[in-house]
């Protein structure tokens, strides 16, 4: 079983346009997390939820938005996309704070053109 | 500003020994941590040091001094599966993992 799930792993789109990659964990964590990871490999916190409630909000652009359903599932919505979007997204979780037993999905090559 | 500095590639023989250095300045510390990449692939756990000293988990090591704000992997009988980016992370103040770049390793016949 896979622990932490996301979904697409590739995504191809153009500028513009709205698109969403989904995350869901089957662990039980209460605290969720969205990475970015860029051309460079530097990966760099965007989000993290705890129980459904936004903890951490790093800055990014307001076109992204998280969304968390439940304390399994932690989607991310990008509006207008552009080509700096372009970069590989991993969703990751972990229990409390405990970020040595984070678990990360597989991730989600964005490109954009 | 908080920065994490490692090599940005290295190379080196299967069978031998490898260290790969990393050095820090953050905003607080609670913790430094050692991740494995491979190619288009999620980032694995390795090891997490909080107190200086030596942590060895089979072929794998890591080394911490807080005071110099310094770690490093240490890989010994390399294998070519070792071949990876590894990745150090540091936990600030705020709990918030701050990344390095990684290293990309390359294991050589």
């Amino acid at each position: 079983d896979t622990a932490v799930s996301q979904t697409p792993k590739y995504l191809v789109t153009q500028m513009g346009n709205d698109k969403s990659i989904k995350c869901e964990q089957n662990l039980g964590h209460d605290t969720m997390y969205w990475y970015k990871q860029d051309s460079k490999k530097f990966l760099k916190i965007m989000f993290s939820y705890n129980n459904k409630e936004l903890i951490i909000n790093e800055t990014v652009p307001n076109r992204f938005s998280p969304k968390s359903p439940d304390k399994a599932h932690l989607n991310l919505h990008i509006n207008s996309l552009e080509l700096g979007d372009s970069a590989v997204y991993f969703c990751a979780s972990s229990q409390g704070q405990d970020v040595a037993q984070a678990f990360f999905g597989q991730g989600t090559r964005l490109t954009v053109v | 500003g908080q920065n994490i500095d490692q090599p940005t590639e290295m190379t080196a023989t299967e069978g031998a020994i490898v260290q790969i250095n990393c050095t820090y300045q953050t905003s607080g510390f609670n913790g430094l941590f050692w991740y494995q990449q491979h190619a288009g692939e999620a980032p694995t756990f390795l090891s997490y040091n909080v107190l200086d000293g030596l942590e060895e988990k089979g072929r794998f090591s890591s080394f911490l001094s807080r005071s110099k704000g310094y770690s490093y992997l240490l890989l010994k009988e390399l294998q070519m599966k070792d071949s990876a980016s590894y990745l150090c992370a540091v936990l600030d103040s705020n709990y918030q993992l701050i990344w390095g770049a990684g290293t990309k390793l390359i294991i050589k016949p």
